[in-house]
């Protein structure tokens, strides 16, 4: 079965750094979004985004955040100046079609990021 | 808002048992409901869905999910849990829009 995968599985990154985390949806897929998990806490939506723009994006999602899909296959979530609190796991999912459809979202299994 | 509510924060029960998780949700109209399972490291994995249709859904590994409108209510049940079922459930509510909204999870321990 197709899934949708993650690199790398843990990045350590000081405190005001830049990191890039990188996502391969499933090939078939329209629909991207990036949600994270931070330690014992509810996973909570970022973004999505859908023909090259972002559609939708939470308030944790601020000018820090940014995404791209650079080629035909990757989706990156870029975090510009790293701060403690954004210590997470971060999940990143597809979907054949957006959240008004009956499409489920897949996810992969996640990015572990670490800021010291 | 939507909302998701798992009452349950652990439940542990014994190897072969029959295994009930609660869900319930605010949601201005009809939801899309979702329960997904994480086990430890890994990501999460899409045990079922319910969008339309027959309120009761059949999941993978022998779970299914009761939609109940009266009660907001889409309680996940497994006749005879495993010990391979022991990972961290969460219930999730979709629809008007593209994200999903989680609840905070309910860790399911298994005796042997």
């Amino acid at each position: 079965e197709p899934e949708v995968t993650q690199t790398p599985s843990h990045q350590v990154t000081q405190m005001g750094q830049e990191v890039i985390l990188r996502c391969v949806p499933i090939s078939n897929h329209l629909y991207f979004y990036w949600y994270r998990q931070i330690l014992g806490q509810k996973v909570e939506f970022l973004v999505s985004f859908y023909n090259n723009e972002i559609s939708e994006k939470s308030e944790i999602f601020d000018d820090q955040f940014s995404v791209e899909r650079p080629d035909g296959s990757n989706f990156t979530l870029k975090i510009r100046s790293t701060k403690l609190e954004d210590s997470a796991m971060y999940f990143c999912a597809s979907s054949e079609m957006g959240g008004r459809s009956n499409q489920p979202q897949h996810f992969g299994d996640g990015t572990r990021l670490s800021i010291l | 808002a939507q909302s998701v509510t798992q009452p349950d924060i652990h439940i542990t029960v014994s190897e072969g048992a029959s295994l009930e998780l609660r869900c319930n949700y605010s949601y201005g109209a009809t939801p899309y409901l979702f329960w997904y399972v994480q086990s430890p490291g890994q990501g999460l994995q899409l045990l079922l869905k319910y969008f339309s249709g027959d309120t009761l859904v059949q999941g993978i590994k022998g779970f299914e999910a009761e939609f109940k409108r009266s009660q907001s209510s889409f309680n996940l049940r497994k006749p005879s849990v495993h010990w391979s079922d022991a990972a961290e459930y969460f219930c999730a509510v979709g629809g008007g829009d593209d994200k999903i909204i989680f609840g905070k999870g309910t860790r399911l321990h298994i005796l042997p």
